[in-house]
């Protein structure tokens, strides 16, 4: 049973536009969400994290969203440059000591020229 | 900056084979993971590691083990090597306990023939 989910695989967005990307989780102990964008062949770079106490946290371009009730989180890129194109990961995380995150399946973002 | 290396970025090994992939931080994390990344599977935790010589099943750790020696260093190693276990494998640390990020290094992608 997948705990976290991206249900969008892949998504286009011109150059400048906003891109929305999505997540949902199903359990509530869920309390640490994370964002990591990734190219091929390389490690997950972290983006921007946000706790459930909070329902927005901002970073430049990028500001997640957060939806407790929903169980929703989004990520917002604005403006939406070439160079974000990659795959993105939501990442959900709880617990006392250490934090083990499940992570979504990934969306790729292809930002168009 | 914090560095996570993974010693190998490709490798090839043989069907039966036991394979070792080593994972070295430099800022002194408590915690080291280590996830494989598969199309359309996202990322999943094989094992993690809370402190030296301590370790803990992640949600796939069948055919797996792992070995921290040394606080720094965080070994996988695959005891008998089979196709379905040809995957990307990412490590990853953080610093303490408690909602922290995670510091990926860059990747094994190991083949298995």
């Amino acid at each position: 049973d997948q705990q976290v989910k991206q249900n969008s695989p892949s998504l286009s967005v011109q150059e400048g536009r906003i891109s929305i990307l999505n997540c949902d989780y199903t359990n509530s102990m869920f309390d640490y969400f994370l964002w990591y964008k990734k190219y091929p062949a390389e490690g997950p770079t972290f983006l921007i994290s946000i706790s459930s106490i909070k329902d927005k946290n901002e970073d430049g371009r990028f500001t997640v969203f957060l939806n407790k009730s929903a169980k929703h989180l989004s990520l917002h890129i604005v403006p939406s440059q070439p160079g974000d194109s990659a795959v993105y990961f939501c990442a959900a995380g709880a617990g006392s000591g250490t934090y083990k995150y499940i992570f979504g399946t990934g969306t790729r973002l292809k930002v168009l020229a | 900056d914090v560095k996570v290396t993974q010693s190998s970025r490709y490798l090839v090994k043989r069907t039966g084979e036991k394979v070792f992939l080593e994972c070295v931080q430099d800022m002194d994390h408590e915690n080291m993971f280590w996830y494989r990344q598969d199309p359309g599977l996202g990322l999943r935790l094989i094992y993690f590691s809370y402190d030296v010589k301590m370790k803990e099943k992640g949600d796939i750790p069948e055919g797996y083990s792992v070995s921290r020696e040394k606080k720094e260093r965080f070994s996988l190693i695959l005891e008998s090597a089979s196709t379905n276990q040809t995957s990307m494998y990412l490590c990853a640390s953080s610093a303490r306990q408690g909602p922290e990020k995670l510091f990926f290094g860059s990747g094994t992608q190991l083949s298995v023939l």
